[in-house]
Order: structure tokens, then C-alpha cells, then sequence
């Protein structure tokens, strides 16, 4: 099965803080997401990519940038944090388009005071 | 752009009860794929079945539920409810086209707690 590690599991910041949050996929995927779980909203697409240096817009972009260093690493940041962004992120990656499934990692809580 | 419904947030019933999980879709695309993904109590959401094919039902792990692009609908279904049911389950759409990958829109999502 698809191996998406995210990192950190939970964290903490202060508004106006700086947060960048990691995920790492060990299957040769070449699609990558970034979403955002919230009660009543589901979970929304921030940024995704399709390949290494690759970056595109999703739903939900602003306040958000992303950068894919590789095939394997796609990184979410946070350069001023503000308390709307507490949320549960979802880091994913698929093979190809369409039809195929989606691999989720296991979440980064992110609480932003 | 695209966009998916789910009617009922909470969805309460009794276990051996028949369930079913409503979703309706919109989208330009007139070659959808439609996914139910389910996500268990501090678990990561995870595909339960999906299809991309009209009027053709898809089953797996007890749950089935067809497409039907005539109502844009895609409702999960299943005979008997079981207690390991309960979960989070997010009805979602994805169509091919500009290296979207499967670019999927969720639902808002539908939690389902099946008690004895």
C-alpha cells in the first residue's frame, strides 16, 4: 500500500507565525495534494502538483504556499498564521489522473493561537 | 467549477437498518469520476469504491452504489448496517483534463453512527 508520512503530527503556533508542514511519499507518485479537513466543509484542495518543481492552485490557496522539492517531498507553508488556518491538513498523493485512488497520510493538527 | 453535495451531515441509525448516503454532483465534464472515500475515528480517509461508468452498480466491502448521470447522482447504499460502519464518509468527483491528477472535490461529507 501507498506510504504518505506527513510531519509534524501536531503542532502549535502563534498568529503572525511562521509554519511549514512536511509530507514525504515513498511510491514514485507523481501527483501530490495538500488538503484542509474542517467540520462542515469536508476537505478542500489547497495546492497540488504533478511533479517535481511543479505547483498548482487549488480551492483554497490563499495564505498558503507550496513547494514540491521532488518526486517524493511536497511541502505546505505557512508564512503568517492566522487562526482561521487551525485545521486538519491531509497530505496525498495518486499515480496518475482520473480514476485512480488517492493516498492520504495520517494528518498534521495544526492549532494556530 | 466543480461541486459536490451531501444532503444529510449526520446520519443516525440502528444497526441491520438498510443505510443510505445521498450525493448529487455538478460538473461541465460529461465523463465524471465519482469515489466514496470513508474515514474511521482518528484514521485517514481511504477509498471504499468508485466508478465512471452510467447505470452500472460497483459494490465493495458490502457498500454498492451506482452513478446515474441523468440526476448527476451517486448514492451509497448498503442492506444491513454494522456497528464498524460508523464512520465519516465523503462522496467526491473528479474529471480528467490539464494534468489535474485526480484532482478530487469533496463532498461536505455524511457521519454515519450505526448504534446496537
Amino acid at each position: 500500500e501507498a506510504a504518505v508520512t506527513q510531519s509534524p503530527r501536531n503542532k502549535v503556533t502563534v498568529t503572525g507565525g511562521n509554519v511549514t508542514l512536511s509530507c514525504r511519499q515513498t511510491n514514485s507518485h507523481n501527483y501530490m495534494y495538500w488538503y484542509r479537513q474542517d467540520t462542515g466543509h469536508g476537505l478542500r484542495l489547497i495546492h497540488y502538483s504533478y511533479g517535481a518543481g511543479n505547483l498548482q492552485i487549488g480551492d483554497v490557496p490563499d495564505g498558503y504556499k507550496a513547494t514540491r522539492t521532488t518526486q517524493e517531498d511536497f511541502f505546505l507553508l505557512l508564512e503568517l498564521a492566522s487562526p482561521s488556518q487551525t485545521s486538519l491538513y491531509f497530505c496525498a498523493s495518486s499515480d496518475r489522473e482520473g480514476d485512480t485512488e488517492v493516498f492520504f497520510g495520517k494528518g498534521t493538527r495544526l492549532t494556530v493561537v | 467549477g466543480d461541486s459536490v453535495t451531501q444532503t444529510e451531515g449526520l446520519v443516525t441509525l440502528t444497526e441491520g437498518l438498510p443505510v443510505m448516503l445521498n450525493c448529487t454532483y455538478q460538473t461541465i465534464y460529461s465523463n465524471p469520476f465519482l469515489f466514496w472515500y470513508v474515514q474511521h475515528l482518528n484514521e485517514s480517509p481511504r477509498l471504499l469504491l468508485k466508478s465512471f461508468t452510467d447505470n452500472k452498480r460497483t459494490e465493495h466491502q458490502g457498500f454498492h452504489a451506482t452513478l446515474h448521470k441523468s440526476s448527476s447522482s451517486f448514492h451509497l447504499q448498503k442492506s444491513s448496517a454494522q456497528l464498524s460502519d460508523s464512520a465519516l464518509y465523503y462522496c467526491a468527483l473528479s474529471d480528467r483534463h490539464n494534468n489535474a491528477g485526480a484532482k478530487l472535490t469533496f463532498g461536505g461529507g455524511t457521519r454515519l453512527t450505526v448504534r446496537p
